[in-house]
């Protein structure tokens, strides 16, 4: 079965700084893909990055960059220039070809002014 | 704009009391998901469907029922045999397996 896990309930940050978001994984799949998602008090869930299994290039969109280390079943994101707005409950998904997510715990991020 | 729209925002549920949630999306998407959250929890999986007018039951499927007559539509009932409905409530859709889930808003569903 697949399962998610994020070791850390809480992190927090200075503005400006880097955050890193632990993530392991456990599939017997090959072919799978990888996300996070940011929820912040809106409570809205948001897409913030993807990954698919296949591919050894670590995602990046803008801020946001994971480190991808499939041996290890591992996808920690990494915040960089952290702001204000990102203080929010991060997840971490899993999706197996043709199942469907699973889910990690979640982090609740604190940014500090 | 595409989206999923999910009413209403807060409700209300008397003891022994069924209701439902609304999800619309009209994004094409085939798959529909409900999603319990709980504080502090992630989110459990209560029903998907993939297809019209089939569902399956999730992790969580007990004191709970759906039903997928059209593409856009995926409501979800709450019944009387769900003893802690109290929750945040997350519907989501998919187009493909490699798609990560667009979310509604969710509806927060408080038993008084």
């Amino acid at each position: 079965a697949q399962t998610v896990t994020q070791s850390q309930p809480e992190m927090s940050v200075q503005e400006a700084e880097t955050v890193t978001l632990s993530c392991t994984y456990d599939t017997s799949e090959s072919d799978y893909y990888l996300f996070w998602y940011k929820q912040p008090p809106s409570r809205q869930m948001i897409l913030v990055i993807r990954q698919e299994a296949y591919k050894q290039q670590n995602a990046t969109e803008n801020r946001f960059s994971v480190n991808f280390q499939k041996a290890a079943k591992s996808f920690s994101l990494k915040i960089s220039d952290s702001q204000l707005g990102d203080a929010a409950m991060y997840f971490c998904a899993q999706r197996d070809y043709g199942q469907n997510f699973v889910f990690g715990p979640g982090t609740r991020l604190s940014v500090l002014p | 704009d595409g989206g999923i729209t999910q009413s209403p925002k807060y409700l209300f549920r008397k003891e022994g009391q069924n209701v439902t949630l609304s999800c619309e999306q009209n994004l094409n998407h085939d798959a529909m998901y409900w999603y319990r959250q709980d504080p502090g929890q992630g989110l459990r999986l209560i029903y998907y469907s993939q297809i019209v007018n089939d569902f399956q039951k999730g992790d969580i499927a007990e004191g709970y029922s759906v039903s997928r007559e059209k593409k856009e539509s995926f409501p979800l009932t709450v019944t009387s045999a769900q003893k802690n409905p109290t929750a945040f409530y997350l519907c989501a859709s998919s187009m493909g397996t490699g798609d990560g889930y667009t979310f509604g808003s969710g509806t927060r569903l408080t038993v008084v």
